[in-house]
């Protein structure tokens, strides 16, 4: 699988978009890139994924570059239950479905 | 809530002992995976059963073990326990073996070995 590259931790003010970076140069064709998060020490939580068109859902929205060599995930309207780890992971389809998780960002929320 | 259970929620135990650590997977996912919380160590995936098979293997020590039954559960165990192995333990589990379909995690064991 691509290794992953996330800065360690990020600010973010309470009602403004939280914009979290993800570089993943060496990915190849059949890779997807997922986000969970994890808030303290409870079960990391499944955000988003996609494989090379931006993707929407209810909690974010997952930028991916047209060369897939980066993507962005983006919290609209982040509030301060959004702080917690975040980890970017690319995954190839055809192999089993485990995730492996690097370090990830911390994301703070400040009022 | 993700729909995936693990009991018991924290378990407080000697060193040299044996625990087993309980998951039920999501209603209809047929995917089961461990993996363990330690400080120093990030997540680490531990094993991944589909169906009742064991499917991949990662970072498991032989003094762990693990099954899938035919209801889809599956229990950890954990044997012959050491300081080091005090972590937070996570199971999560998906719709297939090897789709694009996400893992949802459980809220973990919190193990401590005394």
């Amino acid at each position: 699988d691509a290794k992953t590259t996330q800065p360690p931790s990020m600010d973010c003010a309470e009602g403004r978009a939280a914009n979290l970076p993800c570089n993943h140069s060496t990915i190849s064709g059949n890779e997807y890139v997922y986000w969970y998060r994890q808030i303290h020490s409870q079960g990391p939580q499944y955000i988003i994924h996609g494989l090379k068109n931006n993707e929407t859902n209810e909690m974010a929205s997952l930028i991916i570059t047209e060369d897939r060599k980066s993507s962005t995930l983006i919290l609209p309207h982040a509030t301060l239950r959004d702080t917690a780890v975040y980890y970017c992971i690319v995954r190839v389809r055809d192999n089993n479905n485990d995730m492996r998780f690097g370090a990830g960002t911390r994301l703070t929320v400040k009022p | 809530d993700s729909g995936v259970t693990q009991t018991p929620k924290h378990l407080i135990t000697a060193t040299g002992q044996r625990v087993t650590l309980r998951c039920s997977p999501r209603s209809g996912d047929l995917s089961v995976y461990w993996y363990q919380q330690s400080l120093d160590q990030g997540l680490q995936f531990l094993i991944q059963y589909y169906n009742g098979e064991e499917r991949a293997k990662g970072n498991i020590l032989e003094r762990f073990s693990a099954q899938q039954f035919p209801d889809l559960h599956s229990e950890l165990n954990l044997s012959s326990l050491e300081l080091g192995d005090s972590a937070l333990y996570f199971c999560a589990s998906s719709v297939g073996r090897a789709d694009n379909s996400p893992l949802h995690f459980g809220n973990g064991t919190r193990l401590t070995v005394t």
